[in-house]
């Protein structure tokens, strides 16, 4: 089956505490993203990459590091998490025309 | 920044009866999308436009783009309560696969 998947899930953890969440797709598309969805603000892309090891910084990277060593894994990477960072997180990957497939989502909390 | 920005934020309405939502957006685009979210689950693809395509149709959903006014429209006829769901447009600008998403229409569809 083709899908997006990340994990954890669900996180709750403090600040300064160093995460990372993952994410895998398993249709080989070559176009990946990072979104943080916030009540009232809609999607906001963190980062994409276009390739392996082609990252680019979307509308709101500070405070987030990303890495594509392999085509099919985007991990999202919270060095010092605060609680500003508080979200629920989206990866995705896209097609060659552009329709973009989603994870199921995490959500993380940050005290 | 957000490109596309959605009319209304939220719509409620009979089963049975059409529901349409607007997206307006600011500069010229490559493609406009159409996306759904269940709540706190991850957006699920539903149409794409290509800024040379003036009205797509894809089962009970018809989507118009009028490039002229920078707008486009998401009609679903004959609505069901299972759709009710978030629904966001997403514009694509560049050659970077780089979607920016409107904050979102709100659909309840009343049984």
């Amino acid at each position: 089956e083709a899908q997006v998947t990340q994990n954890p899930r669900y996180l709750i953890t403090v600040t300064g505490k160093k995460l990372t969440v993952t994410c895998s797709q398993n249709m080989n598309h070559e176009y990946m993203s990072w979104y943080r969805q916030d009540p009232g603000l809609g999607l906001r892309q963190i980062y994409y990459s276009m390739n392996v090891e082609v990252t680019d910084k979307g509308d709101v990277p500070e405070g987030y590091k990303v890495s594509r060593k392999e085509k099919r894994n985007f991990p999202l990477i919270l060095e010092s998490p605060s609680p500003n960072q508080t979200s629920l997180y989206f990866c995705a990957s896209s097609t060659q025309n552009y329709e973009q497939y989603f994870g199921p989502g995490t959500r993380l909390t940050v005290t | 920044s957000q490109q596309g920005e959605e009319d209304p934020q939220a719509l409620s309405i009979q089963e049975g009866e059409n529901a349409t939502m607007n997206c307006s957006y600011k500069t010229s685009i490559n493609n406009l999308q159409w996306y759904r979210q269940n709540s706190g689950r991850g957006l699920v693809h539903l149409i794409l436009i290509r800024s040379n395509e003036r009205e797509k149709h894809s089962g009970r959903l018809r989507v118009t783009l009028d490039t002229s006014k920078k707008s486009s429209s998401l009609l679903i006829t004959a609505s069901r309560a299972a759709d009710t769901a978030s629904y966001f447009c997403a514009t694509d600008v560049g050659s970077a696969r780089q979607l920016t998403f409107g904050s979102g229409t709100q659909l309840t569809v009343l049984p």
